[in-house]
Parts: C-alpha cells; structure tokens; sequence
C-alpha cells in the first residue's frame, strides 16, 4: 500500500461548487503539506501543517483552506471553486528518517478540473 | 528570499547521449538541502537526490550524476547515455534549515525528451 495516498484522483467540478480534497498518511509523519502544480510554474505551497494544531499559510493560500483532522489525515477545500484553481493538487509529508534529516514523500497527486 | 531557478523549460536529445538539466539556487540561509525529483508522464513525483549545504562531494548513481558547486550556486543533474524511459520533467527544490525540515520551494522544471 502505498505511504500517501490522496483521493479523489481525478475530479470535475464546477465553477462555484465546494470540493474537497483528501490526503492520507501512514508514514507516522508530524508535518504534512499541499501543493499545486500548474504548467511551466512547478510546485507552489498552498498551506503546510507541523503537527494536528499547528496549520500556516503558504505561498497561494487565496480561495483555500485546510483541515487536519488528526496526524495522518490533511484535507484541501476550495469553498467556491472557480477555473483558475484548475491544476494538479499534490500532498506531501515529512518526517526525520534513518539518516537523521527530513525526509519528504508525496502523494500520486489530485487531477482538479474546474468547468 | 529563496530561489530556485532551472532556465531549461524543455530539452530534447537523442537516446544514447548526455544531457545536463541546470539549476541555480539562492538562500540566505547557511544549512540547507537540495532536492532533484523526476515526474514521468504518470504524474507522479519520484525522488531523486538530497543533498546538504554542507556535502559538496560530487554523486553518481548509475547513469545519474550531481555536480553541487557551492561557489556558483548551483547543483546540476548529469543523465549519461539517456534513454527513452529518462522522459520526464525533471524539478530542483530547495529547503532551508536544519535537518531539510522545513518548505520545499521548487524550481519551474525542465521537460527532457529523449527521442529514440
């Protein structure tokens, strides 16, 4: 089973609905994170999380919010979604690994079409 | 403020030939790591390297290789005899502080395409 796991992979929306993104972890990671990618900008911070009370605002927070609902479990809601939010959404978390330093892993990421 | 940039939007070589994907980087900070991750046309991102602020040493793994060079910023990523399966868009990240704890900030990729 894989370490990350994000669901759905692939949605279809439209302009004005709430959707929901879901991540899941059993890498027993403290620090989770959300990211998005789009074409020719890479990978931007949406939010990150240190642990379940601890939740911070990345680079493109706007039109976003996140809920940790426990160690293993980071959720991503656009409230009102609208086309430019369409783009690949990925989860990723960290956690101190074998060599001592920060590892990161990411999830197979989250294919959001806003119509 | 921190930086990664990777100036090659896309590359394109023949199979059996090197390729060099470059990336510059700028930070304040004293410790921190940088990262090489290669998404195939799955999408998925798989990890590549890691490397600290402190390890200039040179890498090879297989037909990959790493050049960290501290003086110019830089930590470029060397593909020897490519091959079709190399295809991918290929990130540099970077991540500030000790241990890699923190953010990564990403580079805007470089697509490689290697033509059979």
């Amino acid at each position: 089973d894989a370490d990350v796991t994000q669901t759905p992979r692939n949605r279809i929306t439209k302009t004005g609905k709430r959707i929901m993104l879901e991540c899941s972890q059993t890498k027993g990671h403290d620090r989770m994170y959300w990211y998005r990618q789009d074409p020719g900008l890479g990978l931007r911070l949406i939010y990150y999380s240190f642990d379940v009370k601890d939740i911070n605002k990345g680079e493109i927070s706007d039109g976003y919010s996140v809920s940790r609902q426990a160690q293993a479990k980071f959720s991503l809601s656009l409230e009102s979604a609208i086309p430019n939010q369409t783009a690949l959404y990925f989860c990723a978390t960290s956690g101190i690994g074998g060599t001592g330093t920060y590892e990161q892993y990411f999830g197979p990421g989250t294919r959001l079409t806003v119509t | 403020a921190q930086k990664v940039t990777q100036a090659q939007t896309e590359i394109s070589v023949v199979e059996k030939e090197d390729v060099t994907l470059d990336c510059v980087y700028e930070t304040r900070d004293t410790t921190y790591y940088l990262f090489w991750y290669k998404q195939p046309p799955s999408g998925e991102l798989v990890f590549l390297i890691r490397r600290n602020s402190f390890d200039e040493q040179n890498e090879i793994s297989g037909r990959y290789s790493w050049n960290f060079q501290k003086s110019t910023s830089s930590f470029n990523f060397t593909i020897t005899a490519s091959q079709v399966v190399d295809s991918a868009v290929y990130f540099c990240a970077l991540s500030e502080g000790r241990g890699g704890a923190n953010n990564l900030f990403f580079g805007t990729g470089t697509r490689l395409t290697v033509i059979p």
